[in-house]
C-alpha cells in the first residue's frame, strides 16, 4: 500500500502549456510539501501546506500554485511552463509538527517533468 | 547563508567503512537527519540525531554530531552495494516544518 503516490510518473510537455501534478497520502498526516530535485540533485522546499493552510511558500514564481482540496491531498499546478522548470517534483507530507520536535517526512516517488 | 553542504561523491569498496560529512548552518536545529535516495525513487528517512546528543548508531549506521562546528557525519560499517545510493543530510533551523537539505552526496560501493 503505497503511503505518498504522485501522479503522473512523468510528464513531458511543451514550453507554454500549464500541467498539473497531484500528490496523495494515505498515512493521516496533516502536512504536505513540495519540493524541486534540480538535474544536480539539489532538493529545495517550495511549498507546504498544514490541515489544507499554506504554511512555507518559498521563493517560486506564480506560475506555480499548489492546492490542497482536503489533508490527504495537495496538488501542483504550473502554468506557462518553461525550459527551467525540467526538473523532479518530490510530494512529501509528515505528522502535525511541534516546535522543536522531531519531524520525519515521508517522500513520493517523484515526478520528473521536462519541457521541450 | 542557508546552503547545507556535503562533498558531491564518494567511492568505496564493499565491506570498507564509508564516512559521509555534512556542514550545516544553523545551530536552532533541534534534530539533524539523514535521509537515502535510491536511483528513480523518493527520499527515504535513515537515521537522525537530537542536537544535545554527539553520537547516535543504530545497526551499521553511526552518525557523529560537532555542534561547535556544525559538523555531522555518518559512518556506514561494512558498506554493501545496496548501500549505494544519495545520502542527503538535513536540518531543521528554528525547529520549524522547513527542512532545508543539503547538496547530497552520491556514495558508489565497488564490489
Amino acid at each position: 500500500d503505497t503511503a505518498v503516490s504522485q501522479t503522473p510518473k512523468y510528464l513531458v510537455t511543451q514550453m507554454g502549456n500549464d500541467k498539473s501534478i497531484k500528490c496523495e497520502q494515505n498515512l493521516g498526516h496533516d502536512t504536505m510539501y513540495w519540493y524541486k530535485q534540480d538535474s544536480k540533485k539539489f532538493l529545495k522546499i517550495m511549498f507546504s501546506y498544514n490541515n489544507k493552510e499554506l504554511i512555507i511558500n518559498e521563493t517560486v514564481p506564480n506560475r506555480f500554485s499548489p492546492k490542497s482540496p482536503d489533508k490527504a491531498h495537495l496538488n501542483l499546478h504550473i502554468n506557462s511552463l518553461e525550459l527551467g522548470d525540467s526538473a523532479v517534483y518530490f510530494c512529501a507530507s509528515s505528522q502535525e509538527f511541534t516546535s522543536g520536535g522531531y519531524l520525519e517526512q515521508y517522500f513520493g516517488p517523484g515526478t520528473r517533468l521536462t519541457v521541450t | 547563508g542557508e546552503d547545507v553542504e556535503q562533498s558531491l561523491f564518494l567511492s568505496v569498496r564493499e565491506g570498507d567503512s564509508s564516512v559521509i560529512n555534512c556542514t550545516y548552518t544553523d545551530s536552532s536545529s533541534t534534530y539533524l537527519y539523514w535521509y537515502k535516495q535510491e536511483p528513480g525513487a523518493g527520499l527515504q528517512l535513515l537515521t537522525y540525531i537530537f542536537s544535545n546528543m554527539d553520537m547516535k548508531q543504530d545497526q551499521r549506521l553511526t552518525v557523529l554530531l560537532n555542534k561547535k562546528d556544525k559538523h555531522l557525519s555518518l559512518r556506514i560499517a561494512d558498506t554493501q552495494t545496496g548501500d549505494s545510493a544519495i545520502y542527503f543530510c538535513a536540518e531543521n533551523p528554528g525547529g520549524t516544518y522547513k527542512y532545508i537539505f543539503g547538496t547530497g552526496t552520491r556514495l558508489k560501493v565497488l564490489a
